[in-house]
């Protein structure tokens, strides 16, 4: 069975600063999907980034990047120029693409705390 | 793009009575949509998995008498607590996606207080 490991409950940083949130998991596919969430205080979980495991290129969006490393099944977050608004749980989760693992698993999450 | 609404946004119900929790995709077709239930400070736990038109799959250890899901349509799941209980108190969120293999994108859920 698959498992997605968040091994950092909490994690601050300051404002404009860069952080990295981790994120590991483990799965006998080799085909997948793996995405980042953030939920605010309001609880809208809201997309981040989103990797495909069969491109090799690190998706980016904005601030926003991974490190994903398919061989060591790593799947890290990097925030860049850190803003107040980022202050949220993040969420790890993974998705399979073979029949009966299209359900995400998620992370325990991450409370990120962005200090002014 | 991508917009998932929930309705009510909160309810609070007395003990026994059932209550009904709306899942609609406003601007695209969900042919699967998921049920989650979070407890405070915690993770996203999934309750069920829906396909339009079929019966709803639901993980082990959650009741499907007591939570009956309904996809009727491809904008429209609903979720009912049936015959409610304090310890049903929580934080309900609904994501759709518009394929099994797609993106989920999620509501803004609905916080449900059993008295």
């Amino acid at each position: 069975a698959q498992t997605v490991t968040q091994s950092q409950p909490e994690m601050s940083v300051q404002e404009a600063e860069t952080v990295t949130l981790s994120c590991t998991y483990d799965t006998s596919e080799s085909d997948y999907y793996l995405f980042w969430y953030k939920q605010p205080p309001s609880r809208q979980m809201i997309l981040v980034i989103r990797q495909e495991a069969y491109k090799q290129q690190n998706a980016t969006e904005n601030r926003f990047s991974v490190n994903f490393q398919k061989a060591a099944k790593s799947f890290s977050l990097k925030i860049s120029d850190s803003q107040l608004g980022d202050a949220a749980m993040y969420f790890c989760a993974y998705r399979g693409s073979t029949s009966g693992t299209y359900k995400y698993i998620f992370g325990t999450g991450t409370r990120l705390k962005v200090l002014a | 793009g991508a917009v998932v609404s929930q309705h009510p946004s909160r309810v609070i119900c007395k003990s026994g009575t059932s209550v009904k929790i709306e899942c609609r995709s406003l601007d695209f077709q969900a042919t699967t949509m998921f049920w989650y239930r979070q407890f405070p400070k915690q993770s996203l736990m999934l309750m069920a998995t829906s396909n339009e038109g079929s019966k709803a799959t639901y993980e082990q250890g959650v009741e499907k008498d007591k939570f009956l899901i309904n996809h009727a349509s491809l904008t429209l799941s609903t979720l009912t607590v049936t015959s409610a209980h304090p310890e049903d108190s929580s934080f309900y969120i609904c994501s759709a996606s518009p394929g099994v293999q797609e993106t989920q994108y999620f509501g803004p859920g609905t916080r449900l207080l059993v008295l």
